[in-house]
């Protein structure tokens, strides 16, 4: 199976917010409510920022939230601070041959 | 705290068998729905699953590297192996256990380990 379709980049300013999408097929994000969302600083392991498509763990900001629509999810963060600069990277379930597909990464910019 | 950490060689040659350790704490292995997982990432790309094993001992390989995985876990010592057969040059990535106490995500990782196959 395909990964998961994300744009290679977004930007925007401090204080503005950005949505990244993560397009998938009816055979993942479109069945399964386990979308998840994980930022990666450089050189870092990957932090878990969403699961079950809008949960946050704690600790996360509550300027991030997830959604999704048909077979596309989303992340958007609001109020973007310098620190939210990092890669993006999205998950879904996708049946019993994978438990942990993931999307090709989002460079979010912040200006 | 929880915590995770890989171990294993930073160099294979190509046709060798990788040998993987992952060391957890924290956490029990056998809890109900709590499962430990390998997640790896080439250099400058993206992420990708192939291996989980719940407390269960059910386990779930990636489609693409079923026929080259082994995972299993020991409870005992808290930790979680993984082979992977046949390692070639492609296989170069850093490699991450991770742990999976919400349905469907990671919620904790390890640092990462980086191997490199090259003769």
């Amino acid at each position: 199976q395909s990964a998961l379709t994300q744009p290679p980049s977004a930007s925007g300013s401090p204080g503005q917010s950005v949505t990244i999408s993560c397009t998938g097929t009816s055979s993942d994000i479109g069945t399964y409510n386990y979308v998840s969302w994980y930022q990666q600083h450089p050189g870092k392991a990957p932090k878990l920022m969403i699961f079950e498509v809008n949960k946050r763990p704690s600790g996360v900001p509550d300027r991030f939230s997830g959604s999704k629509s048909g077979n596309t999810a989303s992340l958007t963060v609001s109020g973007l601070q310098a620190e939210d600069e990092a890669d993006y990277y999205c998950s879904s379930h996708a049946g019993n041959y994978n438990w942990g597909m993931f999307g090709g990464g989002t460079k979010l910019t912040v200006l | 705290q929880i915590t995770l950490k890989e171990s294993g060689p930073t160099l294979v040659k190509p046709t060798q068998t990788l040998t993987l350790t992952c060391t957890f704490s924290g956490f029990s292995l056998s809890t109900s729905g709590v499962a430990v997982g390998w997640i790896r990432q080439p250099p400058g790309k993206a992420l990708e699953w192939f291996a989980l094993v719940y407390g269960n001992d059910v386990k779930y390989y990636s489609p693409s590297l079923n026929n080259r995985l082994t995972i299993a876990k020991d409870t005992s010592k808290n930790q979680v192996v993984l082979t992977m057969a046949n390692m070639d040059p492609v296989d170069t990535a850093t490699y991450y256990c991770a742990l999976r106490m919400v349905p469907g995500a990671f919620d904790y990782w390890g640092q990462g380990t980086l191997v490199t196959v090259s003769s």
